[in-house]
């Protein structure tokens, strides 16, 4: 079975914090890959970031950047001077062959307020 | 590039009515998906299709509910009859074949109220 926990309900900073959201995942596949994606007020899903279970190093996009540990089951998201703009839901979600494939298992999500 | 397009936005039923969502694929895609999206229960996958062909329908919730996928540019998820507990966000998304497992791309959803 396939799992995705963000144990993280809600978090709030104020602008230009730093924050770090985390995600940790189970599954007995050795090859999987980790999602991230954003939904902004308006209710849609945005996709941020792939990453499989091959590749652990850390990626940086801008103010974005993810922290991904196979020992620690964990694929963390960071955001560097967070800004209003920043404040969504942010979910997580793992993708195994043994899973179905492309079926993606999401995390509950991670509401995120970033206030002036 | 126009996205995964959904329709309708919003829909407001009556309970025993019948409910069709309909979804448009980002084209080029092979994979198409349903979700559901509740407070309660999160994002749910529902079913999904690869090639027009359905691969998983192990979510859909119960027999009122269907989906098909007539061609690859199409595909709709019908709810009858409607019942107030299947008011939710439903989404559609679609991604490519490939080596590796390509991103979803979601459209803007339907929010369902079912009274």
């Amino acid at each position: 079975a396939q799992k995705v926990t963000q144990a993280q309900t809600e978090i709030s900073v104020v602008e230009k914090e730093d924050v770090t959201l985390d995600c940790v995942y189970e599954t007995r596949d050795t090859t999987y890959y980790l999602f991230w994606y954003k939904q902004p007020p308006s209710g849609e899903l945005v996709f941020l970031i792939r990453r499989n279970s091959f590749d652990e190093q850390n990626e940086i996009s801008g103010r974005y950047s993810w922290n991904f540990q196979k020992s620690t089951s964990s694929f963390n998201f960071t955001i560097t001077a967070s800004q209003v703009v920043d404040s969504a839901v942010y979910f997580c979600a793992l993708s195994a062959r043994g899973g179905g494939g492309n079926k993606l298992t999401f995390g509950t999500g991670t509401q995120l307020k970033v206030e002036l | 590039d126009a996205g995964v397009i959904q329709s309708p936005r919003h829909e407001v039923t009556e309970m025993g009515q019948e409910v069709t969502l309909r979804c448009k694929p980002i084209s080029g895609h092979d994979y198409l998906f349903w979700y559901r999206q509740t407070m309660m229960r999160g994002l749910e996958l529902l079913i999904y299709f690869n090639n027009n062909v359905p691969i998983d329908d192990s979510g859909m919730p119960e027999d009122r509910f269907s989906a098909k996928m007539p061609n690859a540019s199409f595909s709709t998820l019908k709810i009858q009859p409607s019942e107030p507990r299947d008011s939710a966000v439903y989404f559609c998304a679609s991604s490519r074949a490939g080596q590796v497992n390509q991103p979803q791309h979601f459209g803007d959803g339907t929010r369902l109220s079912i009274l």
